[in-house]
């Protein structure tokens, strides 16, 4: 079993609508939790990043951990097309000291105006 | 504006050629990693350093080897390029601890 999974979809959505992205994972060490974003052609971008459970808004961004179910998710609202891109999610373990992140392999977005 | 560069966009090479990809940042960073991105494996990590002359495997460093002479400057080096090589190659820098990564805007390698 991979240590995070992620559907790599992609996902079409209207512009508009509530995006929803999730990732599951399997090692209960992990605490902290991020999402990136990636446009076409360039780095990833930290979008959102959360530590152990609970919601985290930011504008039109909420980020869910889940830790009994091992469940992250991301949701974006009223979205648009300039929120087309690939959505990657990230974690870590609380004391891994070499800074190692495991990385979902990334869930491509397009919002169609 | 922080800022990671890479030295080329795209880059072209022939099998069994040494290549060098660099990687500067201005942020004054401890931390220093290569990734390379494939579709269906995601992001793997090849090297990373968490100080100048220091450095560390990742997940997948055969076939690779970096060097960081300098805080803000770390190559990662191919000493024979393969086909298999051909890639996306990210750089990326963090301050100590569990701070968020600085990407660079990658380096496509064609390995022909």
């Amino acid at each position: 079993q991979k240590e995070v999974e992620q559907d790599p979809g992609p996902l079409s959505v209207p512009e508009g609508a509530i995006v929803s992205l999730n990732c599951t994972y399997s090692n209960s060490a992990f605490q902290y939790f991020m999402w990136y974003r990636q446009y076409s052609r360039k780095g990833p971008e930290l979008l959102m990043y959360t530590y152990s459970s609970g919601n985290k808004e930011d504008g039109r961004f909420t980020a869910q951990v889940d830790k009994s179910s091992k469940y992250i998710s991301l949701f974006i609202r009223d979205s648009q097309p300039s929120d087309s891109a690939t959505y990657l999610c990230a974690m870590s373990p609380f004391d891994y000291g070499n800074n190692r992140l495991a990385f979902g392999k990334g869930n491509q977005v397009v919002v169609i105006p | 504006d922080v800022k990671v560069t890479q030295s080329s966009r795209y880059l072209v090479k022939r099998t069994g050629e040494k290549v060098f990809l660099e990687c500067v940042q201005d942020m004054d960073h401890e931390n220093m990693f290569w990734y390379r991105q494939d579709p269906g494996l995601g992001l793997r990590l090849i090297y990373f350093s968490y100080d100048v002359k220091m450095k560390e495997k990742g997940d997948i460093p055969e076939g690779y080897s970096v060097s960081r002479e300098k805080k803000e400057r770390f190559s990662l080096i191919l000493e024979s390029a393969s086909t298999n090589q051909t890639s996306m190659y990210l750089c990326a820098s963090s301050t100590g601890g569990f701070e968020k990564l600085f990407f660079g805007s990658g380096t496509q390698l064609s390995v022909l």
